[in-house]
């Protein structure tokens, strides 16, 4: 089974602030088959990043995803409210599908 | 609105059986691979299961394989889960997801999520 491992666990940062999360997978993911999803408190988890970089649908630009092999980055240039939440990437290439832990982002 | 709605959850005992349902809605149901994924209270996302829109590709999770069964009904739109033997760690929020593509349950993120139906295994 893949592991992916979340760095860090939790940031705090404020509003206008850049986020750079990391996902690091325990062996190569292949075909960059990595996802990034935000989730919100009582809400589904949303698809930001497929493909390592490709944004989903309705996804502002703000949020942009980079990596290939076994490590793999979120960015989110420019933090607004909305975007506080938990973060989990995921890898669909190898069975089972795995996903990490998660980052939290919270207000500093 | 493209939709997925998940029923059957409820209260069991454990070593007891459970089948969840998910209802598609605003989309061609057997274009895509679709999956089940669990959320314990408080805890981060775990894959339980996927299958392809044949049914001909499927797979478990190492902690459900052999205890829980996924199918699905493209006529009538809609995905299920069979939970057999029912563990009181089987105790999350069950949620479907719609792959982004066909093919295989692997391959693709998932771009749909319905909002869960909670499980929770006890005496």
């Amino acid at each position: 089974e893949m592991m992916l491992t979340q760095s860090p666990g939790t940031m705090s940062l404020s509003p206008g602030e850049r986020a750079t999360l990391s996902c690091r997978a325990s062996q190569s993911v292949s075909s960059t088959y990595l996802a990034w999803y935000q989730q919100k408190p009582g809400q589904a988890p949303r698809l930001l990043i497929y493909g390592a970089s490709s944004r989903a649908t309705g996804i502002p630009d703000r949020f942009s995803g980079s990596g290939s092999g076994t490590d793999f980055t979120l960015t989110i240039s420019r933090l607004e409210p909305e975007d506080f939440a938990v973060y989990y990437c995921q890898q669909y290439g190898s069975s089972p599908l795995t996903f990490g832990p998660g980052t939290k982002v919270d207000i500093k | 609105e493209v939709q997925l709605v998940e029923s059957g959850g409820g209260l069991v005992q454990p070593g007891r059986s459970l089948r969840l349902s998910c209802a598609a809605s605003a989309f061609t149901f057997d274009d895509y691979a679709m999956h089940w994924v669990r959320q314990a209270p408080g805890k981060g996302l775990e894959w339980v299961s996927g299958l392809s829109w044949n049914s001909g590709s499927i797979g478990y999770a190492d902690s459900v394989k052999g205890r829980f069964t996924i199918s699905r009904d493209n006529a009538k739109n809609s995905l299920y889960l069979q939970m057999n033997s029912l563990r009181a760690e089987d105790t999350a929020l069950y949620s479907c997801a719609k792959g982004r593509g066909s093919g295989t349950y692997g391959g693709h993120a998932f771009d749909i999520w319905g909002q869960g139906t909670m499980v929770t295994v006890s005496s």
